[in-house]
């Protein structure tokens, strides 16, 4: 099974900070792997999503990185701004299946 | 936002009786799936559907069913509700090993 962890679990940090969260998994054979962003109360929405054979994407001021031998993907957030307060959880799928094994999210505050 | 729609959005209902959940898509996607969010637990995957008619049991299946009769409808059934599955449920969408999309949510109360 697939183990999705994700560290740490509240970051705050002031306006205009850069920031990098955290996100492992257990199992390296993975097909893809996605950053979503949760608002209080709604529903996911995709931020970025990265092939097993990428090792970056880039959006705007958000960039995710892949190190599938390490098990573990990163989430930069440049000049981070108010507006980006909100939970961000990474999903991964296998190699084999269609389901995403999802981490517990990281719950962002930033600071005006 | 994917033309996806979840009803109720609320529910609070009692031990033992019967829920089903709606999920509604206009996207004419292939895969349909139900989530549930619980604190310390992230998302799981209860159900999944791969076409109409075609289910297939997720990690945490127990006490659930699903029935998908047509392309843009997947409901989920708790046939008798206990106090456990009171949860947030997302139904996604996707058209295949790529992205998934999210419906609102429905929140579930069950006393």
């Amino acid at each position: 099974k697939q183990e999705v962890t994700q560290i740490p679990a509240a970051l705050s940090v002031p306006e205009g900070e850069n920031l990098v969260l955290n996100c492992s998994f257990t199992d390296s054979a993975i097909y893809n792997l996605q950053w979503f962003r949760q608002d209080p109360g709604k529903g996911l929405t995709s931020l970025l999503l990265i092939q097993s054979s990428q090792r970056e994407q880039t959006s705007g001021r958000l960039n995710a990185s892949l190190d599938k031998s390490s098990g573990r993907s990163t989430l930069y957030i440049a000049a981070s701004q108010p507006g980006d307060s909100a939970t961000y959880l990474c999903a991964v799928k296998r190699d084999t299946g269609n389901q995403f094994y999802f981490g517990t999210g990281t719950s962002l505050t930033v600071i005006p | 936002d994917a033309g996806i729609t979840q009803s109720p959005r609320h529910k609070v209902t009692e031990t033992g009786t019967p829920v089903t959940l709606r999920c509604h898509q206009t996207e004419n996607h292939r895969y349909m799936y139900w989530y549930r969010q619980d604190p310390g637990h992230g998302l799981r995957l209860i159900h999944y559907s791969y076409g109409v008619k075609d289910t297939d049991k997720g990690e945490v299946s127990d006490g659930y069913s699903v029935s998908r009769s047509k392309t843009e409808d997947f409901l989920l059934t708790l046939e008798s509700a206990t106090s456990s599955q009171t949860s947030v449920y997302f139904c996604a969408i996707g058209q295949g090993r790529e992205t998934q999309y999210f419906g609102p949510g429905t929140r579930l109360l069950v006393l």
